[in-house]
């Protein structure tokens, strides 16, 4: 088994353009989740999915933020447009039945400029 | 919500000691406590977690307990070695549900 799958593992970009992460979780499990991850802030969850579903994005910081999975496979989180305050460590982590471990990928690091 | 509150926060122990972590929870109906250990630049990794039908669980240098009555558990790393130095997470998750309640993490440094 790979584990999670997570892309770009870096990103540096300039403050207004857009940046799209991508997820590809464990085969097999049904829930994935964005955490974001500071000095400042810990670990914060952004928004997770069951089967597919978004069930809960409070943790989205505001309208910049958007999160989509179209299939069982797949998961994209995107900032548009992005500030330098979004610089952090992004992971992604799949899961399956509720009550059991979630699994993290390897994250992406975003610096904006 | 769940909230959940760790201690220490920093932590330094002799290689060789023993080394606890504590974490409480709000919900009563959490039951399910798995910790996590990220060492600098990498992703957190599950070490070992626990259920609320059970009082202790052990793997090799690493126990965990649990006491629902005060909705507290704790890591207990024994014999620590220097590749152990990492920031711990505990969490906890409510039953039936998918989402985990991170604690604020615990950097533990083995002084060799």
């Amino acid at each position: 088994d790979a584990g999670v799958i997570q892309s770009p593992r870096h990103e540096v970009t300039e403050m207004g353009q857009e940046v799209t992460l991508r997820c590809k979780p464990i085969s097999g499990h049904n829930s994935l989740f964005w955490y974001r991850q500071t000095m400042m802030r810990g670990l914060e969850l952004l928004i997770y999915f069951n089967n597919n579903v978004p069930i809960d994005d409070s943790g989205m910081p505001e309208d910049r933020f958007s999160a989509k999975m179209p299939n069982a496979s797949f998961s994209t989180l995107k900032i548009q447009p992005s500030e330098p305050r979004d610089s952090a460590v992004y992971f992604c982590a799949s899961g399956g039945l509720a009550g059991r471990a979630q699994y993290f990928g390897p994250g992406t690091r975003l610096l904006v400029l | 919500g769940e909230n959940v509150e760790q201690h220490p926060s920093t932590l330094s122990v002799q290689e060789g000691d023993s080394a606890v972590i504590k974490c409480t929870y709000s919900d009563s109906a959490s039951n399910y406590f798995p910790w996590y250990k990220q060492e600098l630049g990498k992703r957190p990794q599950l070490i070992i977690d626990i259920r609320s039908n059970v009082g202790e669980k052990k793997d090799q240098r690493i126990a965990v307990t649990l006491n629902k009555t005060a909705k507290h558990f704790s890591l207990h790393i024994t014999e620590t070695q220097p590749e152990d130095s990492a920031v711990y997470f505990c969490a906890a998750s409510i039953k039936d549900g998918n989402q985990f309640y991170f604690g604020t993490g615990t950097s533990l440094t083995v002084i060799p």
